[in-house]
């Protein structure tokens, strides 16, 4: 079956703009999280959705949103970028939320640069 | 709060030699403990998982992990590298919302 996919892979923006980011989940998975990983801080969680709510929040100022539609497809939106924005912005699916169940499978990441 | 420590940046092993990679997790409750491994380019594949029960577990590519609550590690190893090994690894602990470490990298000398 198909895996994680994240589009787009990589795109270039300047400061001040907006950027959307795109995630589809394993079909049947119905938790997508998002994680940003830089090399000065490393993985860290953004958010998690469930059933179109975000059941989790890291600790990220609110130009970092997200949402998540009907069929468990997220997006992640960064506004008024800034140039340490400048991340792998990776998506993970699982099957549920809870214990045992958040066994994370994860996409190949969009690349943001910011200029 | 929770937390995952990997002591080691960088390692390099040769080929056919053993492996262990370091993880040490802080968390409040019984962990669920993961390790990942990264290629470069790439997003996180799994190698292994603990939820419970016998503590020494069996992933993907011949690695195993052992959990031990008493030291409060879930150290990575493989008895024989192999140059595709070469990768980033990542350990990381919870459940709703998980923690990473800052990951190793591995080189693997021919």
């Amino acid at each position: 079956k198909a895996g994680v996919t994240q589009t787009p892979r990589y795109l270039i923006k300047t400061r001040g703009q907006q950027v959307t980011l795109s995630c589809s989940p394993i079909s049947g998975h119905r938790s997508v999280s998002w994680y940003q990983q830089t090399p000065g801080q490393g993985l860290q969680f953004l958010f998690e959705y469930f059933s179109e709510t975000q059941r989790n929040k890291g600790n990220f100022p609110g130009r970092f949103s997200g949402r998540q539609f009907s069929n468990s497809r997220s997006e992640m939106n960064v506004s008024t970028l800034e140039l340490g924005d400048s991340a792998l912005y990776l998506c993970a699916s699982s099957l549920a939320q809870g214990a045992g169940a958040n066994v994370l499978t994860f996409g190949a990441g969009s690349r943001l640069t910011v200029l | 709060a929770q937390s995952v420590t990997q002591p080691d940046i960088h390692i390099t092993v040769s080929e056919g030699a053993s492996l262990e990679l370091r993880c040490n997790y802080s968390y409040g409750a019984t962990p669920y403990l993961f390790w990942y491994v990264q290629s470069p380019g790439q997003g996180l594949q799994l190698l292994l998982k603990y939820f419970s029960g016998d503590t020494l577990v069996q992933g993907i590519k011949g690695f195993e992990a052992e959990f031990k609550r008493s030291q409060s590690s879930f150290n990575l190893r493989k008895p024989s590298v192999h140059w595709s090994d070469a990768a980033e690894y990542f350990c990381a602990v919870g459940n709703n919302d998980m923690r990473f470490g800052a990951g190793t990298r591995l080189t693997v000398k021919p």
